[in-house]
């Protein structure tokens, strides 16, 4: 299994701080990778795929970027709502694998 | 808009069968060659992929969980479903329904359901 592993676990920040969190693949994926955000008792929300793309009606303040082992979810100006837990998901191989989620909390 | 919706028991005893039914609208399961998942999240923790079926009815499974799962769709009644035998407390969880975004394998997950919370006790 491709183990996930995504840094930091839980973030505190502001509103209107630019965030970076990392997801880093234990063998490649090319960009096989997906982006979540979960907000408290809701089902995941997709964000990004293939790494890099923006899925429809996701503000683009959301990037992300990487490719191979190592990936970024940058938010480069963090709104209220904006605060929940993101993960990330790799589809290159199976089983299908998230990282174990960064928390981001209002500072 | 396609949309997902869980239903099944909220409560298993140890030992027995987890059945949860996920039925699709606003769209046909067997159009478009998608693929369909399940995904469960114990309190508080992460996410875990259970498996995978293709409207055809092919399966993929976790290997961790392929002892005792099973998936099988329905197409006449548009939906799919999950069974998990020999329960146990390490089962509970919120358990998701999703299709895979494109015709493809190997591609992400969305949309989702908004999830079935299942305890297993006594």
């Amino acid at each position: 299994d491709i183990q996930m592993t995504q840094s930091p676990s839980s973030l505190s920040a502001s509103v209107g701080d630019r965030v970076t969190i990392t997801c880093r693949a234990s063998q490649g994926i090319s960009n096989w990778l997906a982006w979540y955000q979960q907000k408290p008792e809701k089902a995941p929300k997709s964000l990004i795929y293939a790494a890099s793309s923006l899925q429809s009606g996701v503000p683009s303040r959301f990037s992300g970027s990487g490719s191979g082992t190592d990936f970024t979810l940058t938010i480069s100006s963090l709104q209220p709502e904006d605060f929940a837990t993101y993960y990330c998901q790799q589809y290159n191989s199976y089983p299908l694998t998230f990282g174990q989620g960064t928390r981001l909390e209002i500072k | 808009q396609l949309q997902l919706q869980e239903s099944g028991p909220g409560l298993v005893k140890p030992s027995e069968t987890l059945s949860l039914t996920c039925t699709v609208s606003g769209g046909s399961i067997s159009s478009g060659s998608f693929y369909w998942a399940w995904v469960r999240q114990p309190p508080g923790k992460g996410l875990e992929w259970i498996g995978t079926i293709y409207y055809s009815g092919s399966t993929y499974y976790n290997p961790s969980l392929k002892s005792r799962v099973s998936i099988s769709v329905d197409t006449s009644m548009n939906q799919f479903s999950l069974k998990l035998n020999s329960v146990t407390a390490a089962d509970t969880a919120i358990y998701y329904c999703a299709r895979h975004s494109t015709s493809s394998l190997v591609s992400w997950l969305d949309p989702w359901g908004q999830g079935a919370l299942v305890t297993v006790s006594s």
